[in-house]
């Protein structure tokens, strides 16, 4: 039980691309979900918080334009780096939490910009 | 939000057993401990979860002091696949918690 499912797991674009990133709660309903970032050799830095159908809650120094966050579901959050540069590579995580249950993380998405 | 501390690195022989041991002096009364593991290139994964005394599952136990102002993991006799980054969390078990990654433990198993 509690498999979250993050696709893609690794993504190459072109500087100045958007790219997607869905995290899927695949057998609970998850009423918050998170968006981590992890550098290499790092620890994980917690990007976001976001609940079904209100808007995230970014941390600080975290541009909620850069990194739009939809949570249109109980079992589904996306989210989408906009115009993509070199320093926004990097390893996203996302993980999902029903109430009174710890949280339960993807495998992650390598994303590469050129 | 209680902040946690723990060694950077151990290493262990393989069939040991390994203990990490994790202190949240300022962990509040409703908060829970948490343990994950995380290998390279892969999402953090669920352990053990307590809050006092022991807890004990099918990988791991927990034991947790009465001040509950540290918490240790432990893993009997450990296989160089146990190699990995090792995260305790703290924090309640409801709304936004649990969600601040310390440093971790790197343990490394040799064989």
């Amino acid at each position: 039980g509690a498999v979250v499912s993050q696709h893609p797991s690794w993504v190459i674009c072109k500087s100045g691309t958007s790219v997607k990133i869905e995290c899927r709660s695949l057998d609970f309903q998850a009423t918050t979900m998170f968006w981590y970032r992890q550098f290499p050799k790092q620890s994980l830095m917690l990007m976001a918080t976001s609940n079904e159908g209100s808007k995230a809650t970014y941390e600080q120094g975290v541009e909620k334009d850069k990194f739009l966050i939809n949570h249109a579901s109980l079992t589904l959050s996306t989210l989408t780096v906009t115009s993509a540069h070199p320093e926004d590579s990097s390893f996203y995580i996302c993980s999902a939490k029903s109430s009174m249950e710890p949280q339960h993380f993807g495998d992650g998405t390598r994303l590469s910009i050129l | 939000l209680a902040k946690t501390t723990q060694p950077i690195s151990m290493d262990s022989y393989e069939g040991q057993e390994v203990n990490i041991t994790c202190s949240h002096n300022n962990i509040a009364t409703n908060d829970y401990i948490t343990w994950y593991q995380q290998f390279p290139s892969q999402g953090p994964r669920f352990i053990i979860q307590g809050y006092k005394t022991k807890v004990t599952n099918e990988v791991a136990s927990l034991f947790i002091p009465a001040d509950r102002k540290s918490s240790t993991l432990s893993l009997p006799r450990v296989s160089l696949s146990d190699t990995a980054v090792y995260y305790c969390l703290v924090g309640a078990l409801t709304g936004a918690n649990n969600l601040f990654f310390g440093t971790g433990t790197r343990l490394t198993v040799i064989p």
